[in-house]
Formats: structure tokens, sequence, C-alpha cells
């Protein structure tokens, strides 16, 4: 079955870090376009990063110098780090697949939930 | 950055009513434009992509249009499981970014 399951969420401080994995079955996370998408609580849905396939990255203002995207090709997985993080982050975290950088986000995972709070 | 604006923000409507959503470019995006659909708790689900093509499996009453900086989604006859909220989203070819979303809500 072609899926993504994302892990890693949970409460966390402010200024402290977390490790967000996407785990991706049925096809290749190395050939795909793989982005972070976020939604804070009572907004929209806001695009957080991109890892192409060549291995070119690129990532929102907001996340810029503090959010690391990364994979891993022998465990099919796409990985956020996130640094120095601040309440504003707090989310949804959703990774995403672009089928072969076609522009549109056609596989989603069920998101994973991340608090920044004291 | 490109910027999305989508109107209006929240739309009230009647099953079998015909809706369109506008969405706006701050520059021209040739059709490099997606729609999508979230429902509270579940994954956004594709329904357009460059601009116009039905992803494979949405129903045919949806539909999208446009090129440049101007699109529309539309939704030809509003069906109870409609109701959600929708986003446009472009890409310029380095990186993506969504409009603000717009809440179709029960009239």
């Amino acid at each position: 079955e072609v899926q993504l399951v994302e892990s890693g969420g949970g409460l966390v401080q402010p200024g402290g870090s977390l490790r967000l994995s996407c785990a991706a079955s049925g096809f290749n996370v190395s050939r795909n376009y793989m982005s972070w998408v976020r939604q804070a609580p009572g907004k929209g849905l806001e695009w957080v990063s991109v890892l192409y396939s060549g291995g070119s990255i690129y990532y929102a203002d907001s996340v810029k110098g503090r959010f690391t995207i990364s994979r891993h090709n022998s465990k099919n997985t796409l990985y956020l780090q996130m640094n120095s993080l601040r309440p504003e982050d707090t989310a949804v975290y959703y990774c995403a697949r672009d089928y072969y950088g076609a522009g549109r986000l056609d596989l989603w995972g069920q998101g994973t939930l991340v608090t920044v709070s004291s | 950055d490109i910027q999305m604006t989508q109107s209006p923000s929240t739309l009230s409507a009647s099953v079998g009513d015909r809706v369109t959503i506008t969405c706006r470019a701050s520059q021209s995006i040739s059709t490099w434009l997606a729609w999508y659909q979230h429902k509270p708790g579940k994954a956004p689900k594709l329904l357009i992509y460059k601009a116009s093509t039905l992803e494979s499996g949405v129903p045919s009453r949806f539909s999208g249009s446009g090129s440049g900086t101007e699109f529309t989604l539309t939704i030809s006859s509003l069906h109870p499981d409609d109701f959600a909220t929708y986003y446009c989203q472009q890409f310029d070819g380095y990186s993506y970014s969504f409009g603000q979303g717009t809440k179709l809500e029960i009239k």
C-alpha cells in the first residue's frame, strides 16, 4: 500500500528540539519531491520545507535557520529536525509527496501534533 | 515569495448549489496551481492540479480553470460531503505556498 506515516510529535518547551519522521511505503522517497506542511490550531495550511529528489532543499522564511529536512534512503524515511522551537510552531505537521515534482502534493500522511509550551 | 489570496474566506451554500472559489497569485505562475479539500482531523485531499486537471477518483462536479494570476475552483452541484475547507497552492519551481483557505459551510 502506498502511504506515509508520521511520528515523533509531542510536547516540548520553548527553545527545545524535536525530530519528526515520515516513513514511506509503496514508493521511493528519494525519487520524489517530499515536503513538510503544517497547520496551526485554527489556522490554514502552511508549507514548511521541501527536499527534491536531486537533493535541493528549500524552507519557508518562518523556519529557515531553525528546521532541517533530510531523508534516509535505505529506511525510505523523511525527517524534520526542529530546533529553537517557539510557541508559534505549535501545529499538526504533515509530510506530503509531490510525485516526480509535478507541483502538486498527491499523497499525505495523517499528521503528527507538535505542541510548544512551558 | 509568491503570495496566494483566496476569496471568499467563508462561503455559505446549500446542497445542490453551484459554487465558485477564486485564488489570485501575486505574480504569474502559469498553470502551476493545485486545489485541495481539507476536513478536520483528516489529511488534505488533492482535487485538481495544473489548474484544471482532475485528480484520479475525484468526482467530475469539481472543476478548475485559470492561468497566470487568476484561478477558480467550481463545484457544479454541492453534495453533503463537500462541506469542508478548500485551499489553493502554487509551485514556482522552488517552493510552494497555500492560500489562506475558504470554508464552505451549510446555509
